[in-house]
């Protein structure tokens, strides 16, 4: 069974940059099946896909978050990250890592989620 | 970009109904489509991907059908554990996208 688990500030300022990591265990960064991915959820609000990043470090985001947005890759340590940047009060958000299926496209393992809130 | 649109927002419901959640989308996307459980506080949880194909140890009372631009989730007989909101999931070109979710509430 793949874990995920998010680890970051839980607290950012306006304009600041929002930072993430998610550690893998049961499965590697570098499977050719499986897409790395970031969802959020604004509290009492649905669910937002952000951007995935693949083994080889290729990458494809939300086009409504796309020039804020940056997902990385560490095959060393087995996790990937997301920065989002000049964030305001609407990115605070319950923010999940998952695994996206290859074969079949949708999001099959998830970490438990990380609130993130931005105030000042 | 393809946009999903879920209906009903809300819906209540008796345990022992049947309930029907549709999402259709704005050009067809063949049968690349999940359904998603979450419950307050909780990760979501996928009951049905590629539209019609049970999640292994999602109860059978869970279905789903449709392909194109109509997409049907229908549980059979809705149990206490099923209250919670679903969500609709779409796969294209390499971009995810949810439905904006469907609340099961008790009526």
């Amino acid at each position: 069974q793949v874990q995920l688990r998010e680890s970051g500030p839980g607290l950012v300022k306006p304009s600041e940059t929002l930072s993430l990591t998610c550690k893998v265990s049961g499965d590697s960064v570098t499977s050719r099946t499986s897409y790395w991915s970031w969802i959020r959820q604004p509290p009492g609000k649905g669910l937002e896909w952000i951007g995935y990043i693949y083994y080889s470090g290729s990458t494809n985001y939300s086009p409504s978050l796309k020039s804020r947005v940056t997902i990385l890759l560490d095959t060393s340590e087995n996790q990937f990250s997301l920065k989002l940047n000049s964030v305001t009060t609407a990115d605070s958000a319950v923010y999940y890592c998952a695994r996206g299926d290859g074969t079949f496209r949708f999001f099959d393992d998830w970490g438990q989620g990380t609130l993130v809130t931005v105030s000042s | 970009d393809i946009q999903m649109t879920q209906s009903p927002s809300t819906l209540s419901a008796s345990v022992g109904d049947r309930v029907t959640i549709t999402c259709r989308a704005s050009q067809s996307i063949d049968t690349w489509l999940a359904w998603y459980q979450q419950k307050p506080g909780k990760v979501p949880k996928v009951l049905i991907f590629r539209a019609s194909v049970l999640e292994s140890g999602v109860p059978s009372r869970f279905s789903g059908s449709g392909s194109g631009t109509e997409f049907t989730l229908t549980i059979s007989s809705l149990q206490p554990d099923d209250f919670g909101t679903y969500y609709c999931q779409h796969y294209n070109l390499y971009s995810w996208t949810f439905g904006q979710g469907t609340k099961v509430e008790v009526k």
